[in-house]
């Protein structure tokens, strides 16, 4: 079974500074997506930004880009120039490939943005 | 093009009564899949729907059910409530040929 580990409950981050959350995972498979989602106090939960394992490639979302290492089984993402609205719990999701829409998430990491 | 819905935005239940959840998807998306989130198990996966014919099962008792129809709209139903039941569930929807999903806003139950 896939298990997905942030091990940063909590993250703080000055305005207009840049921050890093951490992901890991752990799969037998080659082939799957990863994600990291966003739940702000309203509770909708926002896709951030998507990564395929195939692709060797970084994906990057405007200031949102993620550091994928595949080898290590590592997804971090990396939040540059911090805005008050970026304050939300993160998630990281793991999805594999075959067998359906699944996903796996991570416990989540709480992002306070500093004015 | 209008979001993934779920209707009722917040329920209170008793202990031992049943409810039932509603998901309505994006247009033209055919994949909803359920989940819990609870405080202390965090999100937990509980079924997909896919054309109508469940694709993936989570680990949750025989209480927890849904279904399926055939405009996509997707129930789920707890029967016999725990306050353990306790929970937002939220409910994604995605295309067959996109591996990227889109949550609703979720239910919020509360069962006193």
């Amino acid at each position: 079974a896939q298990t997905v580990t942030q091990s940063q409950p909590e993250m703080s981050v000055q305005e207009a500074e840049t921050v890093t959350l951490s992901c890991t995972y752990d799969t037998s498979e080659s082939d799957y997506y990863l994600f990291w989602y966003k739940q702000p106090p309203s509770r909708q939960m926002i896709l951030v930004i998507r990564q395929e394992a195939y692709k060797q490639q970084n994906a990057t979302e405007n200031r949102f880009s993620v550091n994928f290492q595949k080898a290590a089984k590592s997804f971090s993402l990396k939040i540059s120039d911090s805005q008050l609205g970026d304050a939300a719990m993160y998630f990281c999701a793991y999805r594999s490939r075959s067998g359906g829409s699944r996903l796996t998430f991570g416990e989540g990491t709480q992002l306070t943005v500093n004015p | 093009k209008a979001g993934v819905t779920q209707t009722p935005r917040y329920l209170i239940k008793t202990r031992g009564q049943q409810v039932t959840l509603s998901c309505s998807p994006i247009s033209g998306h055919r994949s909803v899949s359920w989940y819990q989130q609870t405080p202390g198990q965090g999100l937990q996966f509980l079924f997909e729907y896919f054309s109508e014919t469940q694709r993936n099962k989570g680990n949750f008792p025989g209480r927890f059910s849904g279904r399926q129809f055939s405009n996509s709209r997707s129930e789920m139903n707890v029967s016999t409530l725990e306050l353990g039941d306790s929970a937002l569930y939220l409910c994604a929807s995605g295309r067959e040929s996109s591996y990227e999903q889109y949550f609703g806003p979720g239910t919020r139950l509360t069962v006193t």
